[in-house]
């Protein structure tokens, strides 16, 4: 089915660890996002990617790598999570100059 | 760069009333201003959008007004229903920016029947 398929929807892991939240798109989108959501500040902008190869910085990119090799995945990486980095986390895509983002339906993370 | 505040973060109404929610920007460049609608356990999902070109706009019980000279934009939801609970967030763009959004902290819709 056509969407926007986030992977794992759970994820518990350690301090220190590195963890990896996958996001997938079929619609071939040139544009994908990530953000997290956290009580009291909506959804922030991690980083983001005008297409394949091609990445930038949103409002809170410390802690986090991004890749783009391929236009329909976007994994985000989190090379040592730390506590303050538990949130839920989306991962969204949309089409050049329509503005209408399309979103996953997250991956809840919690870090011990 | 762009800043968006929302009000209220929680809403509280009875079936059948209206519910607005408020939202001011910061960027007067600004010309894209859609909203979302996330229910439990969901990721957020478009229910209206209106561009600076545009004053109002309404989708059957949804409208979105839009005044450039204040900076800010309202949602309405009229004759409320108990599925309309859900958090509602606005967001800012300038498009020529890219597809980047800054979005409102959000506002929790209660509908009581």
């Amino acid at each position: 089915d056509a969407g926007i398929t986030q992977s794992p929807r759970y994820k518990i892991t350690e301090t220190g660890r590195q963890v990896t939240l996958m996001c997938h798109q079929t619609w071939s989108h040139s544009y994908m996002f990530w953000y997290r959501q956290d009580l009291g500040h909506g959804l922030r902008l991690i980083y983001y990617s005008a297409a394949a190869d091609i990445t930038d910085k949103g409002e809170v990119p410390d802690g986090y790598v991004v890749s783009r090799s391929k236009t329909e995945n976007f994994p985000l990486t989190l090379e040592s999570a730390t506590r303050s980095q538990t949130s839920v986390y989306f991962c969204a895509s949309s089409e050049a100059g329509t503005g209408v983002q399309h979103f996953g339906d997250g991956t809840r993370l919690s870090i011990l | 760069g762009e800043n968006v505040e929302q009000h209220p973060s929680t809403l509280s109404v009875q079936e059948g009333d209206s519910a607005v929610i408020k939202c001011t920007y910061s960027d007067s460049a600004s010309n894209y201003f859609p909203w979302y609608k996330q229910e439990l356990g969901k990721g957020p999902q478009l229910i209206i959008d209106i561009r600076s070109n545009v004053g109002e706009k309404k989708d059957q019980r949804i409208a979105v007004t839009l005044n450039k000279t204040a900076k800010h934009f309202s949602l309405h939801i009229t004759e409320t229903q108990p599925e309309d609970s859900a958090v509602y967030f606005c967001a800012a763009s300038f498009m020529e920016y890219g597809n980047k959004l800054v979005f409102g902290a959000g506002t929790i819709l209660r509908v009581k029947s």
